[in-house]
């Protein structure tokens, strides 16, 4: 599976538009590109994923370049809660055990 | 909507102890999975399972640690003989499929602390 690069913290302003950037550019055509975020030492939360479109739903929006080689997940009211690490993973679509790699992620704190 | 239960939320014990930690995946999946994450580090593949069948274990899973169905509706992991190392939160995950495009669904954990 693909590995994947992200900014290790970010801040965002309550209300606002929170932008977190991921690097996949070793992805390959069949790999997935997921999004979980984990609040303190809570169970990691399923957000998102895609494979080539971008995806939208009631959480967030996920967009992924035309290349794949890199996505961007945007919460488009971020609020306090909003506050977690927030991992990107790839995932083959022919994966014979679902593992999940997780790295270190991107720490998003939502300042009011 | 469906959960991944997990029981109990903490357990505490002394070092060279059994523990069994339980998981109740949500009914119609068929993949399961352990994860653990030590206090500040990363979340880690444990196993997978399938069909009554670890499909991949991690370095990690070594003998002390076992996986089994016991019924229709239970996940379990055993620590045979615990280590002060083992302590951390696990994690328990289940999906309807393995592939990419299925998503996994985690618990909320359960703390183990050797003493």
């Amino acid at each position: 599976d693909a590995k994947t690069t992200q900014p290790p913290s970010m801040d965002c302003a309550e209300g606002r538009a929170a932008n977190l950037p991921c690097n996949h550019s070793t992805i390959s055509g069949n790999e997935y590109v997921y999004w979980y975020r984990q609040i303190h030492s809570q169970g990691p939360q399923y957000i998102i994923h895609g494979l080539k479109n971008n995806e939208t739903n009631e959480m967030a929006s996920l967009i992924i370049t035309e290349d794949r080689k890199s996505s961007t997940l945007i919460l488009p009211h971020a609020t306090l809660r909003d506050t977690a690490v927030y991992y990107c993973i790839a995932l083959r679509g022919s994966s014979n055990t679902g593992k999940l790699i997780f790295g270190q992620g991107t720490t998003l704190q939502v300042k009011p | 909507e469906p959960e991944v239960t997990q029981t109990p939320s903490h357990q505490v014990t002394q070092m060279g102890q059994e523990v069994i930690l339980r998981c109740v995946p949500i009914s119609n999946h068929l993949y399961f999975y352990w994860y653990r994450q030590i206090l500040g580090q990363k979340v880690e593949f444990l196993v997978s399972f399938y069909n009554n069948e670890i499909s991949e274990k991690s370095e990690i899973f070594d003998d002390q640690f076992s996986v089994e169905r016991p019924d229709g509706s239970n996940f379990t992991l055993k620590i045979r003989s615990t280590k002060l190392e083992d302590s951390a939160m696990y994690f328990c995950a289940s999906s309807v499929q393995l592939a990419g495009g299925s998503t996994q669904y985690f618990g909320p954990g359960t703390r183990l602390t050797v003493l």
